[in-house]
């Protein structure tokens, strides 16, 4: 089945820099990568996500990108700011009827 | 449209009772899974469903039934508690024109 690597497990960051958490999947026949986001107490939502006919997908500060090629896709967030501050997961699928793999979370920290 | 509601919200077991987590989506959405969610491991899957009367097992599925009699119900069981299951457990829903997990608030659940 398909397996998920994600890293780092915990990231600390100044309000203002960038965060990059990247992820990597094993099965090739994976096509679609969502990222979700799961404010401490919250359920986790669903922030951007990626398929595999395209190479990068932005909305505001957010960015996901996809190297099929290395079978890997990072999420970029620009300008952080405290409320930036939760896990966030990554996850595989192959669409259709298959439920998707996730990543084990990382913990973004953003200090004001 | 209350989306995806899970009862109860916090539950204490003793070691070997048992009990059923329920999860209930309004949203006529084909999909529904069951997820576990501990530390340091992200969600794992448990059980799922790809319509009434079809369930298969996840990743994680011992000492957890579950059936899917109705497309909005999808009650996870545990026969014989073990503290072992100690977590917070998620219920999730998708349609199968998107593949967006639409989660529901979690049952945090304690096995003594």
């Amino acid at each position: 089945g398909e397996n998920v690597e994600q890293h780092p497990s915990t990231l600390s960051v100044q309000e203002g820099d960038s965060a990059v958490i990247k992820c990597t999947y094993s099965d090739s026949a994976s096509n679609y990568f969502p990222w979700y986001k799961q404010e401490l107490g919250k359920r986790p939502q669903l922030i951007i996500d990626i398929r595999s006919n395209v190479g990068e997908k932005k909305d505001q500060r957010i960015a996901v990108t996809l190297n099929k090629t290395a079978k890997h896709f990072s999420l970029h967030i620009t300008e952080t700011q405290p409320e930036d501050s939760a896990v966030y997961f990554c996850a595989a699928s192959k669409g259709g009827s298959y439920i998707p793999t996730f990543g084990r979370g990382t913990s973004l920290i953003v200090h004001p | 449209n209350a989306g995806v509601t899970q009862t109860p919200k916090f539950q204490v077991l003793k070691t070997g009772q048992s009990m059923t987590l329920q999860c209930a989506q309004d949203m006529n959405h084909e999909y529904m899974s069951w997820y576990r969610q501990d530390p340091g491991m992200g969600l794992r899957l448990i059980h799922y469903s790809v319509g009434a009367g079809i369930t298969d097992q996840g990743e994680v599925p011992n000492g957890y039934n579950v059936s899917r009699s109705t497309t909005e119900d999808f009650p996870l069981r545990l026969l014989s508690a073990a503290p072992s299951q100690t977590s917070v457990y998620f219920c999730a829903s998708n349609p199968t024109s998107t593949d967006t997990q639409y989660f529901g608030p979690g049952t945090r659940l304690t096995v003594l």
